[in-house]
């Protein structure tokens, strides 16, 4: 079955841009029919939902992230990608890649990645 | 704050019924998009267990249950068990402000 993980630096400094990488196995990218988010949880809270990218290269990002967020695919390594740009220490979280299903408005996600902690520390 | 509100906590004896709640409003549950849940274990990423307001996963013992009635939805869980100790989170779709996946703030169960 297809499974998602997330990988890159745990520690950014404040100001400067977060990257992170999600490898997909057990099934391609390039297939179509589905969409690959990042979903991030501040220490002890709840979820907040990134944005997504589908493997044409289309985008949707949370509106509140928008100015500051960059998600790109590699098809050819099965991968796909999101900086954060600018980020403070608002943005220390684990940082989840997660398989995105259903149209707009009706989409869930499944499966997820294990999930990395990024912390944004000078 | 969350668009979607979920009780904090919840709690019940091993055998017992819970549900938990989530509440949203007429530009999200209410204007028709599906709602969504997840379990989170301690230190684990969220597992999908209910999709599509009702619908299970292949694996997800039917112990858990889903339903959506006007701007709100709820997870039902019979049978308690120690290992249903975990947070809850109900996902869904707001239509304001050009559109966003929104969650619920979670609830923590607690199996007594």
């Amino acid at each position: 079955q297809v499974q998602l993980q997330e990988s890159g630096p745990g520690l950014v400094k404040p100001s400067q841009t977060l990257s992170l990488t999600c490898t997909v196995s057990g099934g391609s990218i390039s297939s179509g029919g589905y969409y690959w988010s990042w979903i991030r949880q501040h220490p002890g809270k709840g979820l907040e939902w990134i944005g997504y990218i589908y493997y044409s290269g289309s985008t949707y990002y949370n509106p509140s992230l928008k100015s500051r967020v960059t998600i790109s695919v590699d098809t050819s390594k099965n991968q796909f990608s999101l900086k954060l740009s600018s980020v403070t220490a608002a943005d220390t979280a684990v940082y989840y890649c997660a398989r995105q299903l259903g149209a707009t408005g009706y989409n869930w996600f499944d499966p997820w990645g294990q999930g990395t902690l990024v912390t944004v520390s000078s | 704050q969350s668009v979607l509100t979920q009780p904090p906590s919840v709690s019940g004896a091993p055998g017992q019924r819970v549900t938990i709640s989530c509440t949203g409003s007429s530009s999200n549950i209410g204007a028709g998009y599906d709602v969504h849940w997840y379990q989170q274990l301690p230190g684990t990423a969220p597992k999908l267990l209910i999709y599509g307001n009702s619908n299970r996963p292949s694996g997800v013992p039917d112990r858990f249950s889903g339903s959506k009635s006007g701007t709100s939805a709820s997870l039902a869980i019979t049978g308690l068990q120690a290992e249903d100790e975990a947070d809850y989170y109900c996902q869904s779709y707001d239509s304001s402000l050009s559109g966003s996946t929104v969650f619920g703030g979670g609830t923590k169960l607690t199996v007594l």
